[in-house]
């Protein structure tokens, strides 16, 4: 069965300072790939996603990036974190888009960024 | 571009009750699919049920089910028999394959049930 992890659960960072979460997935092969940030309650907002190793689109203009260095691992980075940066990131995976398949994305149990 | 819109912040209901929760999207693609998750107070998101826009049939699984009405563009959920453990914030979720597979969320909706 498919699984996967992120890492770490929790992190509290000074503004200015480096950030990296990482994603991975366990048991499926070239899947998708997405990284969500949702303020406290609030909804999810995409920030990346990835159809393949190297491959990334950006949803919006910010401070953060990401990586795809192999198939089934996804990092977020920061090279200076701003307080706005707070939230809660989740990483998220789904097949590769093929006829017929169902489409629903699977997450992690997400990364709580406090940024001080 | 696509929507997706819970005008419900909060909904009450008591256990074992049945309740409704809304949801109202918006999209210029024929071939879609949506989908309701559930983030229980560990923030772990988990999908509840899924519906795709060619299938007239609504979904149904267990006590979830759904009201996929495609002209009016709504797409609510019923939860019967409700349970302690459905207390959550529950997200509408609208994506294409047009769209990347990429999902568009709602705000959500806070659930809580009443003992």
């Amino acid at each position: 069965s498919q699984t996967i992890h992120q890492w770490p659960a929790t992190l509290v960072q000074p503004v200015g300072s480096p950030l990296s979460l990482e994603c991975t997935v366990e048991g499926t092969s070239n899947p998708n790939l997405y990284w969500y940030r949702q303020a406290a309650g609030r909804g999810l907002q995409l920030l990346f996603y990835s159809v393949g190793i190297g491959q990334i689109s950006s949803e919006v203009p910010q401070n953060l990036s990401a990586s795809r260095p192999q198939d089934r691992q996804f990092i977020l980075s920061s090279k200076k974190l701003l307080l706005s940066d707070s939230g809660f990131y989740l990483c998220a995976w789904s097949v590769a888009i093929t006829s017929g398949a169902h489409n629903e994305q699977f997450f992690g149990p997400g990364t709580r960024l406090t940024v001080l | 571009a696509q929507t997706v819109t819970q005008s419900q912040p909060e909904m009450s209901v008591q256990e074992a009750e049945t309740v409704t929760l809304s949801c109202t999207y918006d999209t210029s693609e024929s071939d879609y699919y949506l989908f309701w998750y559930k983030q229980p107070p560990s923030r772990q998101m988990i999908l509840v049920i899924r519906q795709e826009a060619y299938k007239q049939q609504n979904a149904t699984e267990n006590r979830f089910s759904v009201n996929f009405q495609k002209a009016a563009k709504s797409f609510s959920l019923k939860i019967s028999d409700s349970q302690l453990g459905d207390a959550a914030m529950y997200f509408c979720a609208l994506g294409c394959m047009e769209y990347g597979n990429k999902l568009v969320f709602g705000a959500g909706t806070i659930l809580r049930v009443k003992s």
